[in-house]
Order: C-alpha cells, then sequence, then structure tokens
C-alpha cells in the first residue's frame, strides 16, 4: 500500500536556522508529490510540487527516488513559517495520501 | 487560487440525528470533488471520492450508507452523516478538483461536527 512517513511530530528550530522536514513515501508506481500547509485557524493550502520544481515562500523540496524522500527545506526559517506542514502522494485516481504531520515552530 | 467553501463550519446534533454539510466551489468547476475525515492531532483520511453526475467511490473502511454523498453539480457536493453516533465526530473537510488544473485539489476550511 501506498504509505507517506514524517517521521518528526513536532520540529521547533530558532529564527534564522535551517529547517528540514522529513518525508519518506513507498509507492509503486512514478510518485507525484507534494508538500501542503496549514497556518493557524486557516485551511490546507498547497505550498509546492515536485513537477513543478520551483521554490514557494523560500522553500525547496527535491524528489529523491533513490532514498524515497521528498523532504522540505528552507535555509532561513521565519517566525511566519509555523505551521503544520503535510507530504501527500497523489495515487491512482487524483486521491491524496497524507503523511502524519509535522508541526513546525519557529522561536525567535 | 480557486475557493472551495464549507457550510456549516461547525454543528452540534444529537445521536440518532442525520446531519448534511455541504462544499461548494465558488469560482470554479469541480469535476471532482474529495471528502476528508480529520480526528484531534491525526491527518486527513480520505473517505470518498465524487465524480459530478455519478455515484461516490469510497474508500476501503467508509460505510456508503452512513455517508452518503451526492455531487449533483460542478459546484456542489453534500456528505450526509446519516443516524450520527458520537464516534463520528470528527473534522471533515472536502475538496475540489478542476478538471483543467494540474492534479491540484483545493480545500475547504472544513466542518467539526460534534455528536452528543
Amino acid at each position: 500500500a501506498q504509505r507517506v512517513t514524517q517521521p518528526e511530530k513536532l520540529l521547533s528550530v530558532f529564527k534564522g536556522a535551517p529547517v528540514e522536514l522529513k518525508c519518506n513515501y513507498s509507492y509503486s508506481g512514478s510518485p507525484e508529490l507534494f508538500w501542503y500547509v496549514q497556518y493557524s485557524r486557516q485551511r490546507l493550502q498547497l505550498l509546492l510540487r515536485h513537477i513543478s520544481r520551483e521554490s514557494i515562500k523560500g522553500f525547496t523540496a527535491d524528489l529523491n527516488k533513490g532514498e524515497t524522500s521528498f523532504h522540505l527545506k528552507k535555509p532561513f526559517a521565519q517566525e511566519e513559517d509555523s505551521a503544520m506542514y503535510y507530504c501527500a502522494l497523489m495515487e491512482y485516481g487524483n486521491k491524496l495520501v497524507f503523511g502524519a504531520g509535522t508541526i513546525l515552530r519557529v522561536k525567535s | 487560487g480557486a475557493v472551495v467553501s464549507q457550510h456549516p463550519s461547525w454543528v452540534i446534533c444529537k445521536s440518532g440525528t442525520s446531519v448534511k454539510i455541504e462544499c461548494r466551489s465558488l469560482d470554479f468547476q469541480a469535476t471532482t470533488m474529495f471528502w476528508y475525515r480529520q480526528f484531534p492531532k491525526q491527518s486527513l483520511m480520505l473517505m470518498a471520492t465524487s465524480n459530478e453526475g455519478s455515484k461516490a467511490t469510497y474508500e476501503q473502511g467508509v460505510e456508503k450508507d452512513k455517508f452518503l454523498i451526492n455531487h449533483a453539480s460542478l459546484t456542489l457536493s453534500t456528505l450526509t452523516v446519516t443516524s450520527a453516533h458520537p464516534e463520528d465526530s470528527s473534522f471533515y473537510i472536502c475538496s475540489g478538483r478542476a478538471g483543467s488544473s494540474y492534479n491540484e485539489q483545493f480545500f475547504g476550511p472544513g466542518t467539526r461536527l460534534t455528536v452528543l
């Protein structure tokens, strides 16, 4: 079965420090991966997808098929980055399988 | 981005009653809508996929007779929790996908259901 693993429930960093939110997946085909973010009291929104290879709000994520990983990175964390981050895999039928999520807390 | 609304945002009902939750795509036509359930401090779990004009496809373990889904138009899908029980209390989230948007799903704000 397809699975997305986010090993950290909470990641706490200081402002200006680098951030890496881990995501590993298992999928039999060619994966399509996403990162979604949910700020406090807001709806889930797309942060980035691996296919577009873009950088949003300073975040990047590279698909590593050898390690089956899609870690989210940002070189310098900002307080407004504090949120819940979900890694998701799209499977057949455009269905999303979500990881458990990681809370990112950026301390001043 | 496209906007999806849900109504109501929260609802409290008595055990045994039925509750209907609406999901609307406000500025795009959602050929496919998805319904998720989220328990406290847990991830989103897909319940069902609905395509406009056809029957919903339910995920394994989701009772189709308990969670009735209707997708009568390209902008509206409804989820009815029938004969609700306290264990149905949860956060229900819908998303819509337009046929032209490259696999992106736009999420609603969610509906919190509490069954007493």
